[in-house]
């Protein structure tokens, strides 16, 4: 079974605090995600890497940064934290690159509250 | 931007009954494949079927089947025999190169 693990389900944070959210995929998968999900906007992408130390931005990167050093980990930054990032974040992976075939498999969810 | 469109916000279904679920799709590539993933009030979203836009033949998974519409751009999820386990969102999703654009979701309600 694939597994996507993320730090923590719950967390809260102040205004203008630097953010660190991780992920962690145990199926050696090639490509890892960030989405952020809002009452009635569905799940928008923040970012994603298609391999190590590579990262392409999504639809909505803005106030947002990531960092992929091992294959395995992806870690979403909120370099100073915002009232307006108070969101459910869900962390992503899937097997390889390319294909419009490839599933992706998400961890739990982090939900985020910035007060 | 290509759309992904589920114009239900809410479903009511009773026990054992059939429902379907819809959702409509823009897109302009020749090849795309279609997810449809659940998320239940614990947050994970769960993978339960995917469509090919080559593929032949409706893709089905146990109580869950699609009902592909490539013409009409539309991938309908069908449950059958509803459960009480089945109340969760529902998002469809489309696949582009490597990304997945979803819907805005439907919350479906069993009822016993």
């Amino acid at each position: 079974d694939v597994k996507v693990t993320q730090s923590s389900r719950y967390l809260v944070k102040r205004t203008g605090e630097k953010v660190f959210l991780e992920c962690v995929q145990d199926m050696d998968h090639e490509n890892m995600f960030w989405y952020r999900q809002d009452p009635g906007l569905g799940l928008r992408l923040i970012y994603f890497s298609y391999d190590v130390k590579m990262k392409e931005k999504g639809d909505i990167p803005e106030g947002y940064s990531v960092s992929r050093e091992k294959k395995e980990r992806f870690s979403l930054i909120l370099e100073s934290a915002s009232t307006n990032q108070t969101s459910m974040y869900l962390c992503a992976s899937s097997l390889r690159s390319g294909g419009v075939q490839e599933t992706q498999y998400f961890g739990p969810g982090t939900r985020l509250l910035v007060l | 931007a290509q759309k992904i469109t589920q114009t239900q916000p809410g479903m009511f279904v009773q026990e054992k009954e059939a429902v379907t679920l819809d959702c409509t799709y823009d897109t302009s590539d020749p090849s795309y494949g279609l997810f449809w993933y659940k998320q239940p009030s614990s947050g994970e979203m769960i993978f339960l079927i995917y469509q090919g836009s080559y593929d032949q033949q409706n893709a089905t998974e146990g109580r869950y089947s699609l009902n592909f519409q490539k013409a009409r751009k539309s991938a309908n999820l069908v449950i059958s025999a509803s459960q009480l386990g089945d109340s969760a969102m529902y998002f469809c999703a489309r696949a582009g190169y490597s990304t997945l654009t979803f819907g805005k979701g439907t919350m479906l309600l069993v009822s016993p």
